[in-house]
């Protein structure tokens, strides 16, 4: 079965420095997705990144890039130039390609940022 | 383009009772999946519908249910409500089915209470 492994619970960060949020993943599956989600105080999940299995370079999104180590089996985001905007939870989470096509979404505990003026 | 709209927002039930959420998906969206959030579990699959088919299902007891329309819209049903199933429930859209690549997007959720 698949897993993902956040293992920071809690980070604190001074605003304006570049943070990254540990993710590992564990899965024989070749064919996988993983997803970076961001999710403020209101509860609802906004989507962040995205990264393929098979694709040969990282992911960016505006402030956000997933250092993908397809080796290693990490997924680190990265969001650059913190704002105080950008304190929530964030979850890594992963798709694999089941038989019957794709499964839902396996997520990780979660690590809680909170950005300091 | 609207997001994916989730009713009601909270709802507040008692044990035994029974209780049905609605999400619409973003338009154009066929597959709509469906989570539980829950401080003690996380975040937890509970089942994924395209074309008005199940596709897939989470390990969730079968009082856990749900259906998709014509329209893509989706209903999930939960009967003989226990305490344990007081969550956020998150439905979540993508444009297809059967692929690990297709991003899911987020409602804001249902916050269920169960007495």
């Amino acid at each position: 079965a698949q897993k993902i492994t956040q293992t920071q619970p809690g980070m604190f960060v001074q605003e304006k420095e570049a943070v990254t949020l540990d993710c590992t993943y564990d899965t024989s599956d070749p064919s996988y997705g993983l997803f970076w989600y961001k999710q403020p105080s209101s509860g609802e999940m906004i989507f962040l990144i995205y990264q393929g299995s098979y694709d040969q370079q990282n992911a960016t999104e505006g402030r956000y890039s997933l250092n993908f180590q397809k080796a290693r089996k990490s997924a680190n985001l990265v969001i650059s130039a913190s704002q105080l905007g950008d304190s929530a939870m964030y979850f890594c989470a992963m798709r694999i390609n089941s038989g019957g096509g794709a499964d839902g979404l396996t997520f990780g505990k979660g690590t809680h940022l909170i950005i300091q003026p | 383009k609207a997001g994916v709209t989730q009713t009601p927002r909270y709802l507040i039930k008692t044990r035994g009772q029974q209780v049905t959420l609605s999400c619409s998906p973003i338009s154009g969206h066929r597959s709509v999946s469906w989570y539980q959030q829950t401080p003690g579990q996380g975040l937890q699959f509970l089942f994924e519908y395209f074309s008005e088919t199940q596709r897939n299902k989470g390990n969730f007891p079968g009082r856990f249910s749900g259906r998709q329309f014509s329209n893509s819209r989706s209903e999930m049903n939960v009967s003989t409500l226990e305490l344990g199933d007081s969550a956020l429930y998150l439905c979540a859209s993508s444009l297809a089915s059967g692929s690990p690549y297709n991003e899911q997007f987020f409602g804001p959720g249902t916050r269920l209470t169960v007495l």
